[in-house]
């Protein structure tokens, strides 16, 4: 049980473009997702926090229009990464946090990001 | 601030025991968590444990908590190859979002 994947596991795109991340829950609700960027040899950053059918709230210096993220079910949340650039390149790797375990988080499998 | 440390790199000799430290600096964390994170992947939650407890054991992991030093230490027994990997302490609140404050990870090298 507990499981959570992501998809794409990798993604290859052009400066300029846009890409989508996605993060599922499988076989629990989540009522909070959490997204995170980890740079090679790095600990995890958190980027921001969604809320089942409420706005993400961001932390600081993450740009809430260049990480779009959208939370629309309990089991569901995205990140979008627009107009990506080169420095966006980097492992995303997102968490869901089932409902009535709010100590408890389970991660995706990370998708590496590479932008040309 | 929060500030979550543990040292960069062990190397162990297999069937010996590994011990990783952190430490901490939020006096208020509620958990404390240990992942484990192998090349490429995501994080596994391998054991975590409330601020008022000493001790937790898991079959081959064992757990020390001092709070009064705000240190955390996670010890794999019998350590195999398999345990090759990085290992992440994380700290978190039992308020708001309960959102976790990472340590900078410490690559574990298992030889054989």
């Amino acid at each position: 049980g507990a499981v959570v994947s992501q998809h794409p596991s990798w993604v290859i795109c052009k400066s300029g473009t846009s890409v989508k991340i996605e993060c599922r829950s499988l076989d629990f609700q989540a009522t909070t997702m959490f997204w995170y960027r980890q740079f090679p040899k790095q600990s995890l950053m958190l980027m921001a926090t969604s809320n089942e059918g409420s706005k993400a709230t961001y932390e600081q210096g993450v740009e809430k229009d260049k990480f779009l993220i959208n939370h629309a079910s309990l089991t569901l949340s995205t990140l979008t990464v627009t107009s990506a650039h080169p420095e966006d390149s980097s492992f995303y790797i997102c968490s869901a946090r089932p409902r009535g375990r709010p100590e408890t988080q389970y991660f995706g499998p990370g998708t590496r990001l590479l932008v040309l | 601030g929060e500030d979550v440390e543990q040292s960069l790199f062990l190397s162990v000799r297999e069937g010996d025991s590994s011990v990783i430290n952190c430490t901490y600096t939020d006096s208020s964390s509620t958990y404390l968590y240990w992942y484990k994170q192998e090349p490429g992947a995501g994080l596994q939650l391998l054991t975590y444990i409330f601020s008022n407890m000493d001790m937790k054991q898991d079959q081959r992991l064992t757990v020390l908590l001092n709070k009064k030093d705000k240190h955390l230490s996670l010890r794999i027994a019998d350590t195999q190859t398999g345990d090759s990997a990085i290992y992440f302490c994380a700290e978190s609140k039992a308020s708001g979002t309960y959102k976790y404050i990472f340590g900078t990870g410490t690559r574990l090298k298992v030889l054989a």
